[in-house]
């Protein structure tokens, strides 16, 4: 049973640049969220997917978009990249429904020259 | 002031010791999450409670809500248990989660 997978697992970008980050949840689970995590700081929460909507959005702008699957697959897209974006990306699946744990992926790595 | 406040930031344990990790928040949450974080990233759920206390091997969460206050628990610590420890709080009404900063545990042999 593949818990939540999520890539690429390292990518370096250059300010202004675009980034889409991919994350696959937990079999069975249809919620996903994306978390930031700045170095040294705990995970804030980006916003959430499900039944293919953003349900619920954290104090992120525009630039940070996303998408949810038929498949309850997700990506994360930024525009316009600045320095401060560098963090690591995290992904995490639930199912909605439940008060379920979450199931966090291993994270990607964005670092923004 | 955080909404989510962990202490210490920083924990260094001799392996056998008892360890004790705090929580402080000042929202109304519905459930709260104890996570483990590795170096490289990757985040394992630990427990999740919304009373009382939980207990899993060597691990042990307990929680006050009137209080707002938990804690973690490790006995008899060892090397492996080296990592960052995350609490999390799950605002009522939405599924978003606000996070602590993380203590940083590390236990030499």
């Amino acid at each position: 049973d593949a818990g939540v997978t999520q890539s690429p697992t390292h990518l370096i970008k250059t300010r202004g640049q675009q980034v889409t980050l991919r994350c696959s949840p937990k079999s069975g689970h249809d919620t996903v969220s994306w978390y930031q995590q700045a170095l040294g700081q705990g995970p804030q929460f980006i916003f959430q997917y499900y039944e293919e909507e953003e349900r619920q959005r954290g104090n992120f702008p525009d630039r940070f978009s996303g998408h949810q699957f038929p498949n309850y697959s997700s990506e994360l897209n930024v525009n316009a990249l600045l320095l401060g974006d560098s963090a690591l990306y995290l992904c995490a699946s639930s199912l909605r429904l439940t008060n379920s744990p979450l199931h966090f992926g291993n994270g990607t790595r964005l670092t923004v020259t | 002031k955080n909404e989510v406040e962990q202490s210490p930031q920083n924990l260094t344990a001799q392996e056998g010791e008892f360890i004790t990790i705090n929580c402080s928040y000042s929202v109304g949450i519905s459930a709260l999450h104890w996570l483990q974080q590795h170096p490289g990233g990757g985040i394992v759920s630990l427990f999740m409670l919304s009373s009382g206390k939980k207990k899993h091997g060597r691990l042990i969460a307990t929680i006050n809500i009137q209080e707002k206050h938990s804690s973690l628990h490790i006995t008899a610590s060892h090397p492996r248990d080296s990592a960052v420890y995350i609490c999390a709080v799950r605002v009522p009404g939405t599924y978003k989660y606000i996070f602590g900063t993380g203590t940083r545990l590390k236990v030499l042999a």
